[in-house]
C-alpha cells in the first residue's frame, strides 16, 4: 500500500490561500489520490479526488504532477471554519479496492 | 454519494461490558469497513465487513474482541466486547460508493 507523507501542521490567516502538499512516492498505477477533512468529533468528509493533472470543485483544487509522486491540495481564501485536520490518501479505485489507509494528516489552524 | 448513520452517537460504559454499534447506509453498498480513532490519533482500520461471510480483520484486531455482523448490503454492526478504558475511542463506519464515505462516528468512553 502506498504510504503518504504530509506536514504535521500548518498555520494560516483568514483570506489566504493554503496549499498542503502530500508525498506518495510508491503510488501504484491504479491508485487515485483522495483528500478528506475532519473536524473534532466528526467523521472524515470527502473533499476531492484525482488521478492526474488538475481537479477542481467548489471547495478545493487538487494538483498532481506528471510523475504522480506528490499532490497538492489548494484551499482558496480560507476562513476560520477551515480549521481542521486534512488527510491525503492513495488507493485503488478499481477491482483491487481495499479500505483507504490513513496517515497522520495535516492539522491546519486558521487565525483571524 | 452515501448517507451513513450510526447508533449510538456516544456512550459511556463500564469496564467488562459490551457495546454494539449500528451502521445504516441509505443505499446498497458492496464494501463496508469499520475504523477506530483513538484520542488525538488518526484512523485505524479494524476490519472489512463482508456480507454473507465472516469479517476480515486487520493485524491487531480479533473477532472475539470486535465481532462484526453484516446481514445485508445496507447494515452492519460492530460489537466492542469486554471493554476496558483502552477501548475509549471514536468508532467509524465507512462505505464505498464511487469513493469512500464515513459515518459520523460513535464516541465511546469506558470507565
Amino acid at each position: 500500500l502506498a504510504k503518504t507523507t504530509q506536514p504535521i501542521s500548518m498555520d494560516s490567516y483568514e483570506g489566504q490561500e493554503v496549499n498542503i502538499t502530500c508525498s506518495h512516492n510508491n503510488i501504484a498505477t491504479n491508485d487515485y489520490i483522495t483528500w478528506y477533512q475532519q473536524f473534532p468529533s466528526q467523521g472524515p468528509r470527502f473533499i476531492i479526488q484525482g488521478y492526474k493533472t488538475k481537479v477542481t470543485n467548489e471547495v478545493a483544487s487538487l494538483f498532481i504532477p506528471a510523475d504522480r509522486k506528490s499532490s497538492t491540495l489548494s484551499l482558496p481564501r480560507v476562513s476560520l471554519s477551515d480549521t481542521a485536520v486534512y488527510y491525503c490518501l492513495v488507493g485503488d479505485m478499481g477491482t483491487g479496492r481495499r479500505a483507504l489507509t490513513f496517515g497522520s494528516g495535516t492539522r491546519l489552524q486558521v487565525q483571524p | 454519494s452515501a448517507v451513513i448513520s450510526q447508533k449510538p452517537s456516544r456512550d459511556i460504559c463500564q469496564r467488562g461490558t459490551s457495546l454494539t454499534i449500528q451502521c445504516q447506509v441509505d443505499s446498497q453498498v458492496t464494501m463496508m469497513f469499520w475504523y477506530r480513532q483513538q484520542p488525538g490519533q488518526s484512523l485505524t482500520l479494524i476490519a472489512t465487513a463482508n456480507q454473507g461471510s465472516e469479517a476480515t480483520y486487520e493485524s491487531g484486531f480479533v473477532i472475539d474482541k470486535f465481532p462484526i455482523s453484516r446481514p445485508n448490503l445496507t447494515f452492519s454492526t460492530l460489537t466492542v466486547s469486554n471493554m476496558s478504558p483502552e477501548d475509549s475511542s471514536i468508532y467509524l463506519c465507512s462505505v464505498v460508493k464511487e469513493t469512500q464515505y464515513f459515518g459520523p462516528g460513535t464516541r465511546l468512553l469506558v470507565l
